[in-house]
């Protein structure tokens, strides 16, 4: 059965501070792969997504930036954190098929 | 621009009782219709998908209900439970694109006991 790992699960970093988060997925393979931003009580910004290694497709232009360095490894970055960059961050896959399977998630707080 | 408005925002119901929670979406190319549930600090999780080929699909005590011609789907909960209590979205996605869905804003779903 396929599986996604997403961590942290919560993260609390300065201004200014870089970024790594680690999605990886198993059991499956050339999956397509997205980042999501959930604000509080808000619905879900779609970030990055790629359907393949080194393909990343950016939705929203602000600092973070993504990759896709093997097949079933997504990762978030950013080189310096904003205040505005807080957040519940969901990495999820498809196989190009219809549903969406989501991470457990990353709570991201900058202070 | 929103593709998918849902509505309502938030909502309220006792136990046992039915919960009601209706999508619009504009672009006639949506061919499949996702319900997400999510818990609080969790990921969402598909609930309960339909195509446009069938006007109803039931999955236990949650059931969506499929109006093409008027564009709208909902999502019914039967016999609504204190657990059932999550925030709810609704997606449509299309076979002739990257099949990235547009989702609905949300639904905050309270069932009292």
């Amino acid at each position: 059965s396929q599986t996604i790992h997403q961590w942290p699960a919560t993260l609390v970093q300065p201004v200014g501070s870089p970024l790594s988060l680690e999605c990886t997925v198993e059991g499956t393979s050339n999956p397509n792969l997205y980042w999501y931003r959930q604000a509080a009580g808000r619905g879900l910004q779609l970030l990055f997504y790629s359907v393949g290694i080194g393909q990343i497709s950016s939705e929203v232009p602000q600092n973070l930036s993504a990759s896709r360095p093997q097949d079933r490894q997504f990762i978030l970055s950013s080189k310096k954190l904003l205040l505005s960059d807080s957040g519940f961050y969901l990495c999820a896959w498809s196989r190009q098929s219809y549903g969406y399977t989501f991470g457990s998630g990353t709570r991201l707080t900058v202070v | 621009q929103q593709q998918v408005k849902q509505s309502p925002q938030s909502l309220i119901v006792q136990k046992g009782g039915i919960s009601i929670i209706n999508c619009a979406y504009e672009n006639t190319a949506f061919d499949y219709f996702p319900w997400y549930q999510q818990f609080p600090g969790k990921g969402p999780a598909l609930l309960i998908a339909i195509r446009p080929d069938v006007s109803e699909k039931k999955e236990g005590r949650f059931t969506i209900s499929f109006n093409k011609s008027a564009k709208q789907f909902s999502l019914h909960i039967m016999d609504s439970q204190p657990g059932d209590s999550a925030t709810y979205f609704c997606a449509a996605s299309s076979s002739g694109g990257s099949y990235i869905p547009t989702f609905g804003r949300g639904t905050s779903l309270i069932v009292h006991p």
